[in-house]
């Protein structure tokens, strides 16, 4: 398969505990990119990678939340201390460096659900 | 910053029959791209048509349009002959052409939930 992946799909963890997730993308894209959606809204930008290098990130983005992609393939995104605000789906997706090559399009993967208690 | 407004929550249309979903965006650059992602119930969002906004020409895929009116800023969708599989939410996503910094990502609305009736 080769689409974008991500694990665990779902995570159910205590208020205060660490959490990990991990995006494997598209091998040739070089970018990746998090994003968080919680129910019924849309998805809102979180961080964004070229390679191994961390772009941009949003203001959503707090001091507990840290992505990496130390090779510049696959990403974790860690969310320490936890807290119920957390709650939500964690996508992410893969696109080539639009001057590079490529449509604007993003390929998402089908997201990691968090549920703090 | 870019905005985009879906202002349908939610809309409902009998199997066959078309539904136009309407999209409006808030910017002040001319160039970027414009999405119509669908996002079926605890499945991946997937890409349904795109538009990039030097083209004056309304993109189309099988039965997927949009209506791109540029000065409007505005990027509907219809869906003809609607089938029971469209049945999902439906984000619009606009995209800066500018490469870098806060504009690389896709900014999205609130989405819209189309249910298709059998």
């Amino acid at each position: 398969d080769t689409g974008v992946s991500q694990n665990p799909r779902h995570k159910i963890t205590k208020r205060g505990q660490n959490v990990t997730f991990r995006c494997d993308p598209i091998s040739e894209h070089n970018r990746l990119y998090w994003y968080r959606q919680t129910l019924g809204q849309g998805p809102e930008f979180l961080t964004y990678f070229q390679n191994e290098a961390q772009l941009e990130k949003s203001r959503l983005l707090s001091d507990r939340f840290s992505a990496e992609r130390p090779k510049g393939s696959f990403s974790t995104l860690e969310i320490q201390r936890t807290e119920q605000g957390d709650s939500a789906m964690y996508l992410c997706a893969s696109s080539f460096r639009l001057s590079f090559r490529g449509t604007g399009e993003l390929f998402f993967g089908e997201g990691s659900r968090l549920t703090v208690l | 910053a870019q905005t985009v407004t879906q202002s349908q929550p939610e809309m409902s249309v009998q199997e066959a029959e078309t539904v136009t979903l309407s999209c409006t965006y808030d910017t002040s650059e001319s160039d970027y791209y414009l999405f119509w992602y669908k996002q079926p119930p605890s499945r991946q969002m997937i890409l349904v048509i795109r538009q990039e906004a030097y083209k004056q020409q309304n993109a189309t895929e099988n039965r997927f349009s949009v209506n791109f009116q540029k000065a409007a800023k505005s990027f509907s969708l219809k869906i003809s002959d609607s089938q029971l599989g469209d049945a999902a939410m439906y984000f619009c996503a606009y995209r800066s052409s500018i490469s870098g910094g806060g504009a690389d990502g896709l900014t999205f609305g609130k989405g819209t939930h189309l249910i298709i009736q059998p």
